[in-house]
């Protein structure tokens, strides 16, 4: 089973829809939880962090289940500059360590 | 200006031929980093380094080694460049205690 594991999509949306992806991960014991946007053949940009609580920002909302081991980022009323892929990112990293495992990444594009 | 530049963009080159590519920043940051990025496979470390003086092996350093030759600039070279080490590669920054890696945008690397 692969660390982390996304969807590679592509998630084709018409405008002002909702969307939803999610991120399984394998190490029970992964310290943190991030989402990365990524256009084509550009770098890599956060977007946003994800809290055990759950954390919204404008359309953006993402979950953090433990439980099942994973994250979900959801947009609302998609736009067409949301097209882009999608990384999921889990640091297993403990104390003087660095594990960021980066996803494979989910492709949306959002039709006019 | 970009915060973190990496020279040169564009590169093909042939089998055996050595080559280094450079990266440098003026965010400040401590911690930098350097991945590649295949089609499928997502990021994958290679190496990082968390100060001028420490230097770490990631996931994939085989066939590769870095410099730290200051805090502000980290290179990597390929000692002799395979047709397998064809890729995308990205340099990163951090601070420590903070997640968020700031991305170079990358450098397109052909070996023939």
């Amino acid at each position: 089973r692969k660390e982390v594991e996304q969807d590679p999509g592509p998630f084709n949306v018409p405008e002002g829809a909702t969307v939803a992806f999610n991120c399984t991960y394998s190490n029970s014991a992964s310290q943190s939880f991030f989402w990365y946007r990524q256009d084509c053949r550009k770098e890599p940009k956060l977007l946003m962090s994800v809290y055990s609580s759950g954390n919204e920002d404008g359309r953006f909302t993402a979950q953090l289940n433990r439980a099942s081991q994973y994250i979900s980022l959801l947009i609302r009323d998609s736009k067409l500059s949301d097209s882009a892929t999608y990384l999921c990112v889990v640091n297993e990293a403990t104390s003087g360590t660095y594990k960021y495992i980066f996803g494979t990444g989910t492709r949306l594009k959002v039709l006019a | 200006d970009a915060d973190v530049t990496q020279t040169p963009r564009n590169r093909i080159t042939k089998t055996g031929k050595r080559i280094m590519l450079e990266c440098s920043q003026t965010k400040g940051h401590d911690r930098m980093y350097w991945y590649r990025q295949d089609p499928g496979l997502g990021l994958r470390l290679i190496y990082y380094s968390f100060d001028v003086k420490d230097i770490n092996k990631g996931e994939i350093s085989d066939g590769y080694s870095v410099s730290r030759q200051a805090q502000a600039k980290f290179s990597l070279s390929l000692e002799s460049a395979i047709p397998n080490q064809t890729a995308l590669y990205f340099c990163a920054t951090s601070q420590p205690g903070i997640y968020e890696q700031y991305f170079g945008p990358g450098t397109r690397l052909t070996v023939t």
